[in-house]
């Protein structure tokens, strides 16, 4: 069974630092890896995702996150936040073999302040 | 891509009675996810629609609660049975377009049961 680990479940930050919010995750078998942005009252938008090749992932909004298979790590990264920025984020997983089966990480509340 | 809409946006229903929320898909998918988001916590998968065949249901759901239609590769309803206050959650629909490798997912349906 696969699992995830959102370490944070909430993340200030003043605006124009820099973000990391951390995800790591439990499995047997290999997996794709993602993150997705819930704005308030709005569904899941995709950030960015991990499939293979280069373990920087470079997403929407300025984001990025970095596979660490030996850590079973997938961080999201952001170097210089904004108030938009605001919003819940969720780390997942699917399985390579069983991709339509997703499982997410509790969520990490980031709360970029002026 | 996929774009979709889900009906109502948001309810507020009475113990014991049933509600129905329907999900629309801009394009043809031959899977359709039910996922429920409980007040702070994270996204739980509650089943698998397929066109033309009874829903797959994940450990601690049932169809006598969650009945799930399939109609057509573009529409499916979820409906929440015999609600009690421990229902009250935002649902959402999910579809995975073949190749994309990524989940796309409605706005949700909150749904508050008094």
């Amino acid at each position: 069974a696969q699992s995830v680990t959102q370490l944070d479940s909430q993340v200030p930050v003043f605006e124009e630092a820099p973000v990391e919010l951390r995800c790591n995750y439990s499995s047997s078998v290999s997996v794709y890896l993602f993150w997705y942005v819930q704005y308030p009252n709005q569904g899941l938008q995709l950030l960015l995702k991990y499939l293979s090749g280069s373990t920087l992932v470079k997403g929407i909004n300025g984001f990025e996150a970095e596979f660490n298979k030996s850590q079973t790590s997938f961080h999201l990264r952001k170097p210089s936040v904004h108030i938009s920025d605001t919003a819940e984020y969720f780390c997942a997983v699917s399985e390579l073999y069983n991709f339509n089966k997703f499982y997410f990480g509790s969520g990490t509340k980031l709360n970029v302040k002026p | 891509s996929a774009v979709i809409s889900q009906k109502p946006s948001r309810d507020i229903c009475q113990r014991g009675t049933s509600l129905t929320i329907q999900c629309q898909v801009d394009s043809q998918v031959t899977m359709m996810f039910w996922y429920r988001q409980q007040p702070g916590q994270s996204l739980t998968l509650i089943a698998t629609a397929n066109q033309g065949s009874e829903a797959t249901y994940e450990s601690g759901f049932v169809i006598d609660k969650f009945p799930i239609s399939r109609p057509n590769l573009t529409f499916s309803t979820l409906t929440v049975s015999n609600m009690s206050p421990e229902d009250s959650s935002i649902y959402l629909c999910s579809v995975g377009p073949p190749m994309t490798n990524e989940q796309f997912f409605g706005p949700g349906t909150r749904l508050t049961v008094l």
